[in-house]
């Protein structure tokens, strides 16, 4: 079946733009995870959708990040005005539930600001 | 702070040999510990996970990990090494008591390189 897909690939922005980054998850997974990855810092945690419950947005670094998830599936991550520190590689994971322990990972977003 | 420890930045094994990547965690609770790899332009895959049960774990591609708790490590280990299992390796801890949010809290990552 298919896995975890991610658009765009790359993404290329002038600093003070806004961006959307789309992570489409695995058909059924409940569970989905939005983390970054920056050279030199490793993968940090940013933000957790699970069913219908409020997500846990704990790991935004700041007010410009936000992330939405429609009708339980696709989830769009928006960073507003970005900074150059901005730049990483965004990374999306889905899971089967809260049951489930293994996240299966999409293949990333790399967003370079100028 | 909970946290993962990677201490080598890079391991280099000779194909055939036995191959070691290290990991520790900082103690709280009863951890689930995680080993991922990434090759190079492909996404993060699960290698094997410890939940509890039998200390040694089994996992993809003939890997597996020993959970140490008095030693708080997970290194992952393989009998012998192969030149396609040249890549990132990262361990990765989450925690049970943070409620149903199984975040992933990763060290940063270790570079295996076999050479033939």
């Amino acid at each position: 079946g298919a896995g975890v897909s991610q658009s765009p690939s790359n993404k290329v922005t002038e600093k003070g733009k806004d961006v959307e980054l789309r992570c489409d998850p695995i058909s059924g997974h409940t569970a989905l995870y939005w983390y970054r990855q920056s050279l030199g810092q490793g993968l940090e945690f940013l933000i957790y959708f699970q069913g219908n419950s409020a997500p846990d947005k704990s790991g935004l670094p700041s007010d410009r990040f936000s992330a939405e998830r429609t009708g339980g599936s696709v989830s769009t991550l928006t960073i507003q005005r970005t900074q150059q520190e901005d730049s990483a590689v965004y990374l999306c994971a889905s899971s089967f539930g809260v049951s489930s322990y293994e996240q299966y990972f999409g293949p990333g977003t790399r967003l370079t600001v100028t | 702070a909970q946290s993962v420890a990677q201490p080598e930045d890079q391991v280099n094994v000779a194909e055939g040999n036995p191959l070691t990547v290290k990991c520790t965690y900082s103690v709280s609770g009863n951890p689930y510990l995680f080993w991922y790899v990434q090759y190079p332009n492909r996404g993060l895959q699960f290698l094997l996970k410890y939940i509890t049960g039998d200390n040694l774990v089994k996992g993809s591609y003939g890997f597996e990990a020993e959970f140490n708790k008095s030693q708080t490590s997970f290194h992952l280990k393989k009998p012998s090494a192969l030149v396609s299992d040249s890549a990132l390796y990262f361990c990765a801890v989450s925690y049970p008591n943070a409620g149903n949010n199984r975040k992933l809290i990763w060290g940063l990552g270790t570079s295996l390189a076999v050479n033939p």
